[in-house]
């Protein structure tokens, strides 16, 4: 069961240059995420999908862009890389718990690192 | 507004000392849940608790105790008898029935454990 899967694990970028994240999760979660993380700053969440057609900004939108590609699959974009982006990425799904439908666990991928120069 | 707060940045001990992890969380949900989550060195991210905001009966899991206390907003983590395997990043977070369809998670900033031989 691979659970969360993000692509690439791994990436060094030059300023301006453009790139996308892709995250995928097999366990039929109606919500994804994506989240920041840096030193000092835990984790902070750009962007996320309550469900499959809908996206929503989170607490540092700016300069990213996402795409919930189908129920699966989402994906994050850097237009224009900053050095201010240099971060750890980390994509995750959950269920919504309120219903009963789920823990409301976030189960994490194992995040990608990314170098802008 | 929500927010998480730990205000211990980093801890260190030694082997087989008890240790307590603070989170102090805000929110005007009545309506909430609360997580620990861990980061050994490795990177991952692993779920440890949630808890919900009617139940506040502590839970004890092993060696980990969680004590939750609305009435000061807090939501402690301790370690009983800790090891070296312990050391790693220790993450609180909040999500709020009030947060839409989905069950998107604030986090504080973490605390870094250091158990020592």
């Amino acid at each position: 069961n691979a659970g969360v899967t993000q692509t690439p694990k791994f990436q060094v970028l030059k300023t301006g240059q453009s790139m996308t994240l892709q995250c995928a999760q097999d366990m039929n979660h109606n919500s994804m995420y994506w989240y920041r993380q840096d030193p000092g700053m835990g984790l902070r969440l750009i962007y996320y999908s309550a469900s499959e057609g809908t996206t929503d900004k989170g607490e540092v939108p700016n300069g990213y862009n996402v795409s919930r590609l189908n129920k699966r699959e989402f994906s994050l974009r850097l237009e224009s890389a900053a050095p201010s982006q240099t971060s750890v990425y980390f994509c995750a799904s959950s269920e919504f718990p309120w219903t009963g439908e789920g823990t409301g666990e976030l189960f994490f991928g194992e995040g990608s690192r990314l170098t802008v120069l | 507004a929500q927010k998480v707060t730990q205000a211990q940045t980093e801890i260190s001990v030694v082997e087989k000392e008890d240790v307590t992890l603070d989170c102090v969380y805000e929110t005007r949900d009545t309506t909430y849940y609360l997580f620990w989550y861990k980061q050994p060195p490795s990177g991952e991210l692993v779920f440890l608790i949630r808890r919900n905001s009617f139940d506040e009966q502590n839970e004890i899991s092993g060696r980990y105790s969680w004590n939750f206390q609305k009435s000061t907003s807090s939501f402690n983590f301790t370690i009983t008898a800790s090891q070296v395997v312990d050391s790693a990043v220790y993450f609180c977070a909040l999500s709020e029935r009030g947060g839409g369809a989905t069950n998107k998670l604030i986090f504080g900033t973490g605390t870094l454990l250091a158990v020592q031989p």
